[in-house]
């Protein structure tokens, strides 16, 4: 079924610098969506891109959608250690969303 | 408006025992979604479903796991006979429309089995 991929699996920063995920999937979409995972919580919706998009902005969340590479990338800004969390990208399969097994993201203050 | 609410949020359960998770999903919402997450892994989707039917039950195991989710109440997602592999979080999400918007999602139910 389809899934999102997300890579890296691990990523570690320094406070400051600029956090780039990526999230390739396999069969055509209409819609891709990041969501945030703190340790031990639930998941919350960060943006939604539909496939008619290429690119959306939301505070320091960059995301491109790239339909011909059925490739995503998520670029966090200036990153803070609250931004410290999971990312997962997922894609819609008929009526449900599939998720990836998700970016660790670490920001060293 | 509450978020979605899941309980219990922690259970633990000695194999062969029954556990029963539920999810009230958000106030004016009829879509529900279970998913599994094992410890530093993804998501993985169970069963999607509308007040009384289930639309999509393709991730969930044949045999020991049944949903429903009846015209009053939450959301039930039934684990019969539990084996220590069924161990994980299980969170619920919901929606208010079936066009796969934004998922709302609940803090999970962390099932243990001894």
């Amino acid at each position: 079924s389809q899934q999102g991929e997300e890579d890296p699996q691990a990523l570690s920063i320094q406070e400051g610098e600029n956090a780039t995920m990526n999230c390739s999937y396999k069969t055509s979409i209409n819609n891709l969506q990041w969501y945030r995972q703190n340790s031990g919580r639930g998941l919350v919706h960060l943006i939604l891109i539909r496939s008619n998009e290429r690119e959306k902005h939301s505070g320091r969340l960059r995301v491109t959608l790239d339909t011909s590479k059925k490739s995503s990338s998520l670029l966090i800004t200036a990153s803070r250690a609250a931004d410290t969390a999971s990312y997962f990208c997922a894609t819609d399969n008929n009526n449900d969303m599939r998720f990836g097994a998700g970016t660790r993201l670490t920001v060293k203050p | 408006n509450a978020g979605v609410m899941q309980n219990p949020r922690h259970l633990v359960r000695r194999r062969g025992q029954e556990a029963r998770l539920r999810c009230s999903p958000m106030k004016g919402h009829s879509h529900v979604y279970w998913y599994r997450q094992l410890p530093e892994e993804g998501l993985k989707f169970m069963v999607y479903l509308q007040k009384e039917n289930i639309i999509d039950e393709s991730g969930m195991p044949k045999e020991r796991f049944s949903a429903e989710f009846p015209k009053e109440g939450p959301s039930i997602l039934r684990i019969q006979q539990v084996v220590r592999g069924d161990s994980a979080a299980y969170f619920c999400a919901s929606s208010p429309t079936a066009n796969t918007g934004e998922l709302f999602f609940g803090e999970g139910s962390r099932l243990t089995v001894l």
